[in-house]
């Protein structure tokens, strides 16, 4: 099955830096790449998605680049401000099916003011 | 729209008993799937449900199974639990059955086993 690792699993940066999570997957065959961020007590929220007919894409202060020959992928997030800190998680899916969302295990983002 | 809803979101058992969980998916979604939360495991996908048909299960034992209603809600139960079921339990609603599809997820239930 598919396999996705994520790196670092703790990121500290200044507020105002930039943060870059980057993720590795397995499965040649997955095409659906989403990335979550979870706030203590809560559920994950999708911030973006990418799908595998697409290298780059951006929203606002988030953007996701995505190397399928590499098979990886990675989240920047620009302009970083307290509100960003949270546990983000990547994902991949092969789509097509109802096979589900293969997560990575997460990086503890950390903004110092 | 109201988000997903999972009741309730707190739970303790003892082991060897079973629990079973609910969620209400954001309304006009048709697929639920659930995932188990550890620190040790991370996220874990459990099954989906579309149309009241289990379409795909994840590496979980027999022990774990759920069921969906024809308004689209869904169950999840856990039989004769164990101290390692210990975890949050996520519940992601989607529009249709496709994974390639958008999964908003609940705030979970933290299932404690004692």
């Amino acid at each position: 099955g598919e396999n996705v690792e994520q790196h670092p699993s703790t990121l500290s940066v200044q507020e105002g830096d930039s943060a870059v999570i980057k993720c590795t997957y397995s499965d040649s065959a997955s095409n659906y790449f989403p990335w979550y961020k979870q706030e203590l007590g809560k559920g994950p929220q999708l911030i973006i998605d990418i799908r595998s007919n697409v290298g780059e894409k951006k929203d606002q202060r988030i953007a996701v680049t995505l190397n399928k020959t590499a098979k990886h992928f990675s989240l920047h997030i620009t302009e970083t401000q307290p509100e960003d800190s949270a546990v983000y998680f990547c994902a991949a899916s092969r789509g097509g099916g109802a096979d589900g969302l293969t997560f990575g295990k997460g990086t503890h983002l950390i903004i110092q003011p | 729209k109201a988000g997903v809803t999972q009741t309730p979101r707190y739970l303790i058992k003892t082991r060897g008993q079973q629990v079973t969980l609910s969620c209400s998916p954001i309304s006009g979604h048709r697929s639920v799937s659930w995932y188990q939360q550890t620190p040790g495991q991370g996220l874990q996908f459990l099954f989906e449900y579309f149309s009241e048909t289990q379409r795909n299960k994840g590496n979980f034992p027999g022990r774990f199974s759920g069921r969906q209603f024809s308004n689209s809600r869904s169950e999840m139960n856990v039989s004769t639990l164990e101290l390692g079921d210990s975890a949050l339990y996520l519940c992601a609603s989607s529009a249709t059955s496709t994974s390639q599809e958008t999964q908003y997820f609940g705030p979970g239930t933290r299932l404690l086993v004692l």
